[in-house]
């Protein structure tokens, strides 16, 4: 049973737009939650990050809902710009291991100019 | 200047050989990782270490060694390889195990014939 799920696989936006990219988890001592943005031939890049104490993370024009009640979260990128398309990760871990992280299998997101 | 070097970008194997992937990081972390990537799954947590230390390990199989010479070093011996070892492995770094913050390096990608 796949521990974090992500949907939709595929999003399409137009610049300017708010992407909207789901999470959802199965673990509930996972209390750690960052997103990766993916871009092709590199390596994963921390973007913003919550912490299950706290139900909203903004940083720039991301910002990440939490739901620890639904086990849901929530990637909105506002304004979104051509240079956004990538493949983004929602993670997970649990106690003071942070580093140990479980991964989803990421949505694809394309921002047409 | 990449912060996380590994070596080599790409290489390709016969199966049931052996090869050893590098892993040196310029941020002064003190917790590393290695982490895979392949196509019909979400990046998957490998090992950490902390402080030279192995702290976990999520590989069943003992073909994959970890190797840490320096504090900033982290190779990943792989043995007697097999097709299903083909993946992109991402070697990644923290500032302390239970920081979070995890920066990846851009890769390399492991394919065995």
């Amino acid at each position: 049973q796949q521990q974090v799920r992500q949907s939709p696989q595929s999003l399409t936006v137009w610049e300017g737009e708010t992407a909207i990219l789901n999470c959802s988890y199965e673990d509930s001592t996972f209390n750690y939650f960052p997103w990766y943005q993916q871009f092709p031939g590199e390596g994963p890049a921390l973007l913003i990050s919550i912490r299950s104490v706290s139900d909203k993370k903004e940083d720039g024009r991301f910002t990440i809902f939490f739901n620890k009640r639904e086990k849901k979260l929530s990637l909105h990128i506002t304004d979104s710009q051509p240079g956004d398309s990538a493949t983004y990760f929602c993670a997970a871990s649990a106690g003071t291991n942070t580093g140990k992280l479980t991964f989803g299998d990421g949505t694809v997101l394309t921002v047409k100019p | 200047d990449p912060k996380i070097i590994q070596k080599p970008k790409y290489l390709v194997a016969v199966t049931g050989s052996e090869k050893i992937l590098i892993c040196e990081q310029y941020l002064g972390h003190n917790a590393m990782y290695w982490y895979r990537q392949s196509a019909k799954k979400p990046l998957e947590f490998m090992f950490s270490y902390s402080y030279q230390k192995l702290m976990d390990n999520q590989t069943a199989s003992s073909r994959f060694q970890p190797q840490s010479s320096k504090k900033n070093h982290l190779d990943l011996q792989i043995t007697a390889l097999k097709p299903d070892d083909s993946a992109t492995y991402f070697c990644a770094s923290s500032p302390q195990s239970n920081t979070g913050q995890l920066y990846f390096g851009e890769g390399s990608k492991l394919t065995v014939l």
